[in-house]
């Protein structure tokens, strides 16, 4: 079981190159997250799915896109990267079920736009 | 909009010693969820601890306990017996129990330093 993973962990871009980041989780959670951590803003949400096919915005959505095509993998796409998208991605994940609220996080990406 | 608010950005305990954590939160709901997640250096986000708002006993989890005052809207963190594991970025974190919101509302951290 390893729970979320995250491809990959580091990665340096150049302004306006594309890249998608891969989150994957194997406990079956119908509900996955895209977060980003900057210095000193904690995590802010990007985008969210509440199951397979679907996709919702969170609270800073604008310049990424997301996909969730299979209930395990949840996609984070970036078409023209910019130095602002400089931050740490997580992922996380969580079962349906609210008797016990937990979402599971994945190790991080490292992504660096230049 | 909920708030979640930690006034210290940094802190400091020697090993063995007890250590509390402060956060602060704005909600006008009365039901809701209240977690501790632990970052160390490796990044990993660790749930420590959670609370539900309609439980009015603190959540302790080993050497780790809270102090929920939910009328003060205050959910503070307490480390005993500090070990140097300890050390991380600690992250208050928010939700509503209501299902159509799914969002974690996480404050800015609080660094964790133990002294040997």
């Amino acid at each position: 079981n390893a729970g979320v993973t995250q491809t990959p962990k580091f990665r340096v871009l150049k302004t306006g190159q594309s890249m998608t980041l891969l989150c994957a989780q194997d406990m079956n959670h119908e509900y996955m997250y895209w977060y980003r951590q900057d210095p000193g803003m904690g995590l802010r949400l990007i985008h969210y799915s509440v199951g397979e096919g679907t996709t919702a915005k969170g609270e800073v959505p604008d310049g990424y896109n997301v996909s969730r095509l299979k209930k395990q993998n949840f996609l984070l796409g970036l078409e023209s990267a910019a130095p602002s998208q400089t931050s740490v991605y997580f992922c996380a994940s969580r079962n349906s079920g609210i008797v016990v609220y937990e979402q599971f996080f994945g190790p991080g990406t490292r992504l660096t736009v230049l | 909009a909920q708030t979640v608010t930690q006034s210290q950005p940094e802190m400091s305990v020697q090993e063995a010693e007890t250590v509390t954590l402060s956060c602060t939160y704005d909600t006008s709901e009365s039901d809701y969820y209240l977690f501790w997640y632990k970052q160390p250096p490796s990044r990993q986000m660790i749930l420590v601890i959670r609370q539900e708002a309609y439980k009015q006993q603190n959540a302790t989890e080993n050497r780790f306990s809270v102090n929920f005052q939910k009328a003060a809207k205050s959910f503070s963190l307490k480390i005993s017996d500090s070990q140097l594991g300890d050390a991380a970025m600690y992250f208050c974190a928010y939700k509503d129990s209501g299902g159509s919101n799914y969002k974690l509302t996480f404050g800015k951290g609080t660094l964790l330093t133990v002294n040997p």
